[in-house]
């Protein structure tokens, strides 16, 4: 059975980075594109960007192009997003997701609360 | 990229059917048949219900059903309980979003 988990819930203050992963269990970890879902509180779901693991390609929501980046690392079977200098508007929470057969995200991480506040 | 558009709300009684729209348009639900329904109870993980415009993954109740006409998907929830009440999205392919999805603004279903 495939599964996500997510790293646990992060408390920064704006200005400061941080990396948050999904790590994948089961097979096939690098035959399906992950994607990162944004949902800022009392909202509904934002699609971030998402990556191919089999060979790194990696696309980005227009909006948020530059303010985040997402990487792969094949030997652990993870997937991560990563912010440089974090905002309070970037309180929200994130969830990781499988895209499976069918276009359809099937498989999805418990989510990582992320509060940026000072 | 815009969002696929969805009621805010929907309601409806126990036993009730309620339909929940999603308007694309033609480079994307017009476009695929890869129409995709997401429930999301409060405080707890999205969950696809609906794929492929009408098949449900396994698991999921035949109370729901997913069809498309033109531009427009629709999610059906027949014999409404309260265990329906809960947010709900629908995403399609899209050819205008470089990410190739597009998701909608969610509808939340409230049980009378």
């Amino acid at each position: 059975e495939v599964q996500l988990v997510q790293s646990g819930a992060e408390v920064r203050q704006p200005g400061e980075s941080l990396k948050i992963s999904c790590e994948f269990s089961g097979r096939t970890f690098t035959s399906y594109w992950i994607a990162w879902v944004r949902q800022m509180p009392g909202k509904g779901l934002e699609l971030m960007g998402t990556i191919y693991p089999g060979n790194s390609d990696t696309r980005y929501s227009p909006s948020l192009r530059g303010q985040v980046t997402i990487a792969v690392d094949k030997s652990t079977a993870s997937v991560y997003l990563q912010w440089n200098s974090l905002k309070a508007s970037d309180t929200a929470m994130y969830f990781c997701a499988r895209r499976g057969d069918g276009w359809v995200f099937d498989v999805w991480g418990q989510g990582t609360l992320v509060t940026v506040s000072s | 990229q815009s969002a696929l558009t969805q009621p805010a709300s929907v309601s409806g009684t126990p036993g009730q059917s309620i339909t929940i729209s999603c308007v694309g348009t033609s480079t994307d639900i017009g476009a695929f048949n890869f129409v995709s329904w997401y429930q999301q109870h409060p405080g707890r993980v999205p969950k696809a219900i609906i794929y492929e415009v009408k098949n449900r993954p396994s698991g999921i109740s035949d109370r729901f059903s997913g069809s498309k006409s033109g531009n427009t998907a629709s999610l059906t929830i027949s014999g409404l309980q309260a265990e329906d009440e809960a947010d709900y999205y629908c995403t399609s392919m899209s050819t205008t979003s470089n990410l190739d999805y597009v998701f909608g603004t969610g509808t939340k279903v409230t049980v009378l």
